[in-house]
């Protein structure tokens, strides 16, 4: 079975800041990468799909990049309500596995 | 706009089963680029993947929990349940129903219900 593993775990920014989270897969998974986020009480949110789409009504400052194994999640400039944890998952027929989660904080 | 709801008993008692219903409104069920699909989420933890269903098609189910677990559908009703059988403490959590895009070969899951909490505890 493929493992996704995401670092950081979490961290704390900046309003401003840009952040970024990688996801690595423990096997190649071409593009079959989305990223979620989840706010604090709330279901999750898918915001890219295959790796770098961003989904309808997606603010721009969310962007992924990334193929193979090594994936991407940018925050160009953290706002107050990007507060949430983040998750990746991917897609490997007919399983979904989801990352265990980066949580972001403001400073 | 699409909107799924779960429902089902927010409290049950180890050893017994689990019945959760999503009703699925603001679009078709039946769609051909479209699954239907279960995700859990321990307290305090990450996301876990339960199963989906294809309106005319095989469920799939998450290996570990693969022989506890039944999805159907019934497009008649627009809905779609999860059976979770032989409940521990462990399966405490929130259950949350999703629709599963299939689309050029990827898949995500681009709406969600709200969650429902379940309880598992005598």
């Amino acid at each position: 079975d493929i493992q996704l593993t995401q670092s950081p775990s979490s961290l704390s920014a900046s309003v401003g800041d840009r952040v970024t989270i990688t996801c690595q897969a423990s096997q190649l998974i071409t593009n079959f990468l989305n990223w979620y986020q989840q706010k604090p009480g709330e279901a999750p949110k898918l915001l890219i799909y295959d790796a770098s789409h961003l989904e309808t009504g997606v603010p721009s400052r969310f962007s992924g990049s990334g193929s193979g194994t090594h994936f991407s999640f940018t925050i160009r400039s953290l706002q107050p309500e990007d507060v949430a944890t983040y998750y990746c998952q991917h897609y490997d027929t007919p399983l979904f596995t989801f990352g265990p989660g980066t949580t972001v904080h403001i400073k | 706009q699409l909107q799924l709801r779960e429902s089902g008993p927010g409290l049950v008692k180890p050893s017994e089963t689990l019945s959760l219903t999503c009703t699925v409104s603001g679009g078709s069920i039946t769609s051909n680029n479209y699954y239907w699909g279960w995700i859990r989420q321990p307290p305090g933890k990450g996301l876990e993947w339960i199963g989906n269903i294809y309106s005319r098609g095989t469920p799939y189910y998450n290996p570990s929990l693969k022989r506890r677990v039944t999805i159907s559908i019934d497009t008649s009703k627009r809905q779609f349940s999860l059976k979770l059988r032989s409940l521990i403490a462990a399966d405490t959590g929130i259950f949350y129903c999703a629709r599963l895009v299939s689309e050029s070969g990827g898949y995500y899951f681009d709406s969600w219900g709200q969650g429902t909490l379940v309880t598992v505890s005598s």
